[in-house]
């Protein structure tokens, strides 16, 4: 099984509708992100949390949300989903522990399409 | 300007050549440095790290670091086709609340 898993691996939904990506780990690290991933742009970090109870905006927050509900879950909601957040989202792991501390666990990836 | 910048490519080498990626960063405060390899269609993956001026070696690859000149690059010698991914420069901060952030990535082909 995979140690960061990300729920459901493909989503086509239409514009309006509330939308919820998933992610949980076994890794066992403290730190979690969410990023969106489009041609040509790269990776580009949405929320992320170093703990249950710290949450932080990242360069594109808006029309996103978090919850993180346990060490081991991040959530990403769409409140209200519109075309251009049609992407690959991705979720990742790092544990600030360890000696290379910008080594991130990703998912394998959320493909959302917003019609 | 964007934090972090690379030339989207594609770059082309042939088999057996030395391929040359380069980054560069606008945030003079940026203090580690990070080369992803990502397949197409897959998630990406760490391939080297490094935190002080210079050279670092791994294998085949071989990161530079230059912060005065706000540059960091990887060199992938002996360039074989299993090479052809695209590669994100990252970089974090430098107090361990850093967020990591991403170039837009250099897609890489080898020919054979």
């Amino acid at each position: 099984d995979a140690d960061v898993t990300q729920t459901p691996r493909n989503r086509i939904t239409k514009t309006g509708k509330r939308i919820m990506l998933e992610c949980s780990q076994t890794k066992g690290h403290d730190r979690m992100y969410w990023y969106r991933q489009d041609p040509g742009l790269g990776l580009r970090l949405i929320y992320y949390s170093f703990d249950v109870k710290d949450i932080n905006k990242g360069e594109i927050s808006d029309g996103y949300s978090v919850s993180r509900q346990a060490q081991a879950k991040f959530s990403l909601s769409l409140e209200s989903a519109i075309p251009n957040q049609t992407a690959l989202y991705f979720c990742a792991t790092s544990d600030p522990g360890t000696p290379d501390t910008g080594e991130l666990f990703f998912g394998e990836g959320s493909r959302l399409t917003v019609l | 300007q964007k934090e972090v910048e690379q030339n989207s490519g594609p770059l082309s080498v042939p088999e057996g050549a030395i391929a040359s990626l380069n980054c560069t960063y606008s945030d003079r405060v940026s203090q580690s440095f990070f080369w992803y390899r990502q397949y197409s269609g897959k998630s990406p993956e760490l391939i080297m790290s490094i935190y002080s001026n210079g050279d670092k070696e791994d294998g085949r690859f071989t990161a530079q670091l230059n912060k005065a000149s706000q540059y960091v690059s990887l060199l992938i010698r002996d360039s074989q086709p299993s090479d052809s991914a695209t590669y994100l420069c990252a970089l974090s901060g430098y107090s361990s609340a850093s967020k990591i952030i991403f170039g837009s990535g250099t897609r890489l082909s080898i020919r054979p």
